[in-house]
């Protein structure tokens, strides 16, 4: 069954460090979105992408977050420059669009901010 | 806005017991409802769904109805496993127009143990 990925599934930071998180799609997919929990609480949504564009971001998702689709198969979520409360599993999912608005997950990328 | 409120947990069980976690939900329309489960360690994993009021979601033995009118999606089991111990989401995701996003928005969780 088609998949999303990650990478990496850790990854530790210093703060005000650059990192990049990765993410392949389900290749058909056209609509693809980033969301965050913070150990031991909801899961939150960031941002969604779909035809090249960011189509809505949440509050959380300010001037130092970016996403960006290089090529025909990544995505990636970059964050400019970390904090210590960007610490959080972050999810790569991706939809379709159709039947039923169903989104699958990866299976996250952990970071931490030292 | 959208809202989705589920049961406070933790839920402890023991193994064959019936299960029951309570989810209600705010929202415009006709959203679509989800379950998701994440086993210690892993992802999100879809768990069942249900598009249109009535429909019922099923998977694994688990199950769920859209009940429109009391906004309730509850996910039931008739008797739980040992491997049924992990983190329970119940999330919405509103139906909007083609091309829309259609992000989804999540409960708090709920943490469910089974002991043998």
């Amino acid at each position: 069954e088609p998949e999303v990925t990650q990478t990496p599934s850790h990854q530790v930071t210093q703060m005000g460090q650059e990192v990049i998180l990765r993410c392949v799609p389900i290749s058909n997919h056209l609509y693809f979105y980033w969301y965050r929990q913070i150990l031991g609480q909801k899961v939150e949504f960031l941002v969604s992408f779909y035809n090249n564009e960011i189509s809505e971001k949440s509050e959380i998702f300010d001037d130092q977050f970016s996403v960006e689709r290089p090529d025909g198969s990544n995505f990636t979520l970059k964050i400019r420059s970390t904090k210590l409360e960007d610490s959080a599993m972050y999810f790569c999912a991706s939809g379709s669009g159709r039947s039923g608005n169903t989104i699958y997950f990866g299976e996250g990328s952990w970071l931490t901010v030292v | 806005g959208n809202s989705v409120t589920q049961m406070e947990g933790p839920v402890t069980l023991s193994e064959e017991a019936f299960l029951t976690i309570n989810c209600t939900y705010t929202a415009t329309g006709y959203p679509s409802l989800f379950w998701y489960v994440q086993y210690p360690g892993e992802g999100l994993q879809l768990l069942l769904k249900a598009t249109k009021a009535d429909d019922k979601g099923s998977n694994k033995g688990f199950e769920a109805t859209y009940r429109k009118e009391t906004t309730s999606f509850h996910l039931e089991k008739g008797s739980v496993q040992v491997s049924d111990s992990a983190v329970y989401f119940c999330a919405l995701s509103p139906r909007l127009s083609s091309g829309s996003a259609r992000q989804l928005t999540f409960g708090s969780g709920t943490q469910l143990t089974v002991l043998p």
